[in-house]
């Protein structure tokens, strides 16, 4: 059955580095998502990707973040500058459309600031 | 704003019972879609099951099915004969034209 990747399953970084999250959503899928959870609390929408561009983004997504579909088949979420408020799980997503299917998820990223 | 509420931050059942978890969602849109999902240990997110708002059949899956109420903007979760690999957190969502909005979750503990 075809799903949603996610590598690395954990990253420990020092505040102020730069990581890349990286995604292989499914194949046939034309909606890609970037979706946080901070430890204990629910799961926040970040950003939605369509068609090369970014279609949505929460207010969470500052300047600091960015995504980006390299190469046709990764998904990736860049954190420029991590804070210790980033650490959180990250969890990829991908759709075939927007509404009337469900999104399936990767089994995240979990990252750590320090 | 659309926003998910779940008023039950914690549930348990004894395994083989029922148990039915709580989901209202507010919103001005008429065409939606509502999921629940589920989020063991390892937390991934796993959909369970989901439900269009035009459709007036309550979705059922196996041993999980909701109750959805349009007009009371309600959408609960029965799981029925209650299973020790059912003990996880389930967040109910809500979908219109993109993103997912998630309730806060409620842990479901399964007592042998």
């Amino acid at each position: 059955e075809p799903e949603v990747t996610q590598t690395p399953s954990h990253q420990v970084t020092q505040m102020g580095q730069e990581v890349i999250l990286r995604c292989v959503p499914i194949s046939n899928h034309l909606y890609f998502y970037w979706y946080r959870q901070i430890l204990g609390q629910k799961v926040e929408f970040l950003v939605s990707f369509y068609n090369n561009e970014i279609s949505e983004k929460s207010e969470i997504f500052d300047d600091q973040f960015s995504v980006e579909r390299p190469d046709g088949s990764n998904f990736t979420l860049k954190i420029r500058s991590t804070k210790l408020e980033d650490s959180a799980m990250y969890f990829c997503a991908s759709s075939v459309r927007t509404m009337n299917t469900e999104a399936f998820f990767g089994q995240g990223t979990r990252l750590t600031v320090v | 704003a659309q926003t998910v509420t779940q008023s039950q931050p914690e549930m348990s059942v004894q395994e083989a019972e029922t148990v039915t978890l709580s989901c209202t969602y507010d919103t001005s849109e008429s065409d939606y879609y509502l999921f629940w999902y589920k989020q063991p240990p390892s937390r991934q997110m796993i959909l369970v099951i989901r439900q269009e708002a035009y459709k007036q059949q309550n979705a059922t899956e196996n041993r999980f099915s909701v109750n959805f109420q349009k007009a009371a903007k309600s959408f609960s979760l029965k799981i029925s004969d209650s299973q020790l690999g059912d003990a996880a957190m389930y967040f109910c969502a809500y979908r219109s034209a993109g993103k997912l909005v998630f309730g806060k979750g409620t842990k479901l503990t399964v007592n042998p």
